[in-house]
């Protein structure tokens, strides 16, 4: 079974500069989860999709931030302009609708300089 | 009060030891609680969930629940060197939101 895929790996920017993440989950887990984890500390929930729908995004930063699954199967999320402080690692993870168990992708590392 | 807490450590302990991971949360209406394990460069994998009070065994993992405590911990018996990471507690709230702990860092020592 394919793992949670993620693209780019690495992404170096200048500060109000664009930049898209690309996610695609499980085949068949309905539920899409974006992080953002900053070094030394817990991942940080940004927004949560099911199916094509979403379900939580109260921490999403959306005077910059975006997402989008359609067709509720992959995802994009962007930010748009990029700051400073939004350098960290930007994690995926899908689980099925009947559990929380997520499984995570290996994550696109953010640096805005 | 911060909805899932843990010791940030580190925690060391030697070879071949127990090793005890602990995690407090504050939603009292808790169903759902995970632990993943995080190497440093690397992303979060599921070890084990447990959703009823008391012990859930893997391997050498088991998971203890203590609802009206509110407090869930992991402990990992017979300590390897390739157990050191970062241990993150995650807990799905009565209002159906995952959120993770801070994570505590183990390190074991040969």
């Amino acid at each position: 079974e394919a793992g949670v895929a993620q693209s780019p790996r690495y992404k170096i920017i200048e500060k109000r500069q664009s930049v898209a993440f690309w996610c695609n989950p499980i085949s068949g887990h309905a539920t899409l989860y974006w992080y953002q984890q900053i070094l030394g500390q817990g991942p940080k929930l940004l927004i949560q999709f099911q199916n094509n729908g979403v379900v939580d995004d109260s921490q999403l930063p959306k005077d910059r931030f975006s997402a989008e699954r359609l067709k509720g199967v992959d995802s994009t999320l962007k930010i748009q302009p990029a700051k400073l402080e939004d350098s960290a690692v930007y994690l995926c993870a899908s689980s099925e609708v009947r559990n929380n168990e997520q499984f995570f992708g290996p994550g696109t590392r953010l640096t805005v300089l | 009060q911060k909805e899932v807490e843990q010791n940030s450590g580190p925690l060391s302990v030697p070879e071949g030891a127990i090793a005890s991971l602990n995690c407090t949360y504050s939603d009292r209406g808790s169903q759902s609680f995970f632990w993943y394990r995080q190497y440093s460069g690397k992303s979060p994998e599921l070890i084990m969930s447990i959703y009823s009070n008391g012990d859930k065994e893997d391997g050498r993992f088991t998971a203890q629940l203590n609802k009206a405590s509110q407090y869930v911990s992991l402990l990992i018996r017979d300590s390897q060197p390739s157990d050191s990471a970062t241990y993150l507690c995650a807990v799905k709230t009565s209002y159906d939101k995952v959120i993770f702990g801070p994570g505590t860092s183990l390190s074991v020592i040969p």
